[in-house]
């Protein structure tokens, strides 16, 4: 079946420490993105990637790093100098074309040891 | 002017009723209007979305109403089921490239 995955499923971090979270996608999507969700907040967006080689900051990307090498693989790092890192992370891709709808991966919930 | 505000934040219905949810946006360049669902420890789901040419669009018990003189839009949910418990996220869509607007969010409880 066609999808995103998302890995792992539950990610705990020491302090000062970085963490990468997995997306990938065999949905054949041009673009991808990130979003972290927290309660009563809806979703935010921190990165964001049309095509492969290139992203672009979304409204939250401080403390957060992301590549883009592969059409398939959007990988998210977390990293030490995001202060609040505690959060449910949700990857998503589509097909690229404005009004195309974006489908999401079931996400990684990270927390603070 | 960015932002979408969703409202209620939380709503309880029976069994049988309508659930009504509500969205407006003051960003007049957004033009793709969709509704997600999300299940606890799952990523929200493409439920039904508008554009701000049509007025009403209906899939099955979901039906969205968009007044763009008003700048708001709603999820109707007919005959809302225990099933249907949940979150409901509104969204908007604009001239960047792909990114979307979410609202804040609604969780729904259907009572048998």
């Amino acid at each position: 079946d066609g999808g995103i995955t998302q890995s792992p499923k539950y990610l705990f971090r020491k302090e000062g420490q970085n963490v990468t979270l997995s997306c990938e996608q065999n949905l054949n999507h041009d673009a991808m993105y990130w979003y972290r969700q927290d309660p009563g907040q809806g979703l935010r967006l921190i990165y964001y990637s049309q095509i492969v080689n290139d992203f672009q900051k979304g409204d939250i990307a401080e403390g957060y790093s992301v590549s883009r090498e592969k059409k398939e693989s959007f990988p998210l790092t977390v990293t030490s100098a995001q202060k609040n890192p505690t959060a449910f992370y949700l990857c998503a891709s589509s097909m690229g074309q404005k009004n195309q709808p974006q489908h999401f991966g079931d996400g990684t919930r990270l927390s603070i040891l | 002017q960015q932002q979408v505000k969703q409202s209620p934040q939380s709503l309880i219905v029976q069994k049988g009723g309508i659930s009504i949810i509500n969205c407006a946006y003051e960003n007049t360049a957004f033009d793709y209007f969709p509704w997600y669902q999300q299940f606890p420890g799952k990523g929200p789901a493409l439920l039904i979305a508008i554009r701000p040419d049509v007025s009403e669009k209906k899939e099955g018990r979901f039906t969205i109403s968009f007044n763009k003189s008003a700048k708001q839009f709603s999820l109707h949910i007919m005959d809302s089921q225990p099933g249907d418990s949940a979150t409901y996220f509104c969204a908007a869509r604009g001239t960047s490239y792909g990114k979307l607007t979410f609202g804040q969010g609604t969780i729904l409880t259907v009572h048998p």
